[in-house]
C-alpha cells in the first residue's frame, strides 16, 4: 500500500540552527500538509499546500517556517533559527483529489532542539 | 475557535467487549470526521472517516455521526489487546482542508 515517507526519523539540532524536514507524499496525491505534536499534546495543523502554493497556514506557521516542493516528489518544511519550543514530532500528510479524501500520515520526524 | 473535544481517558475495556469512544465538535461548518489510532511514539493511522449522518461500519469498527448534536463516536467490537492505543478524533470543513484534532482518548483493552 502506498505510504507517506519522512526523513530523517530523528533530528537533533542546536538552538538557532536551521533544519529541513523532508517528506515524500503518496505519488498520486496533490494536497500536502504539515502537522506537529508536542509531547503529550494534541496534533496541531501547521500548513497545507496545493498547486505549488500554500493554501492555508496556522498562527504557528510564522516567518520562521517555510515549505517547498522542490521537485515532483519531495515536500519540505524548513525551520529557521530553531527554538527550544520547536521540539516536537512533525508529521507530513497527503490526500488525493476527487471530493473528500482522508489524509494519510507519515511516520514523523522527531525534532529535538538542544 | 474551532474545537474538537474528547474525554482523555484512560478508558479500560475487557477483551472481547465493545469499546465506545466519543467526540464533540463546536464548529457547525465541520462536514467530515476522521478517527485515527495512534500508538505511543507513532504517527496517526487512519481508522475510519464519516461524512453523513448515521452509522458507517467497517469490520469491527462503526463510526457514528450526529450533526444536529455535533457528536461523533467510534465503536470497536470484539476489542483486542492490539486495539490499546490513543484514538484521535478530527474534523474538517470541506474536502482537503486542515484537520482539527481532539486531544485523543487513551484506550486500554484488558486481557
Amino acid at each position: 500500500e502506498p505510504e507517506v515517507t519522512q526523513t530523517p526519523s530523528h533530528q537533533v539540532t542546536q538552538m538557532g540552527q536551521e533544519v529541513i524536514l523532508r517528506c515524500v507524499p503518496i505519488s498520486n496525491h496533490l494536497y500536502f500538509y504539515w502537522y506537529r505534536q508536542i509531547l503529550g499534546q494534541k496534533v496541531e495543523f501547521l500548513v497545507s499546500f496545493y498547486n505549488n502554493e500554500i493554501s492555508e497556514k496556522s498562527e504557528i506557521f510564522d516567518d520562521q517556517f517555510s515549505v517547498e516542493r522542490p521537485d515532483g516528489s519531495n515536500f519540505t518544511l524548513k525551520i529557521r533559527s530553531t527554538k527550544l519550543e520547536d521540539s516536537a514530532m512533525y508529521f507530513c500528510a497527503s490526500s488525493g483529489t476527487g471530493g473528500r479524501q482522508p489524509q494519510h500520515f507519515g511516520d514523523g520526524t522527531r525534532l529535538s532542539i538542544l | 475557535q474551532k474545537e474538537v473535544e474528547q474525554n482523555s481517558g484512560p478508558l479500560s475495556v475487557p477483551e472481547g467487549a465493545i469499546a465506545s469512544l466519543n467526540c464533540t465538535y463546536s464548529d457547525r461548518g465541520s462536514q467530515s470526521f476522521f478517527w485515527y489510532r495512534q500508538y505511543s511514539g507513532k504517527s496517526p493511522e487512519l481508522i475510519m472517516f464519516i461524512y453523513s449522518n448515521g452509522d458507517k461500519e467497517d469490520g469491527r469498527f462503526t463510526a457514528q455521526l450526529n450533526k444536529a448534536s455535533q457528536y461523533v463516536s467510534l465503536l470497536i467490537r470484539d476489542s483486542q489487546p492490539s486495539d490499546s492505543a490513543t484514538y484521535l478524533c478530527a474534523g474538517a470543513n470541506f474536502g482537503n482542508e486542515k484537520l482539527t484534532f481532539g486531544t485523543g482518548t487513551r484506550l486500554t483493552i484488558i486481557p
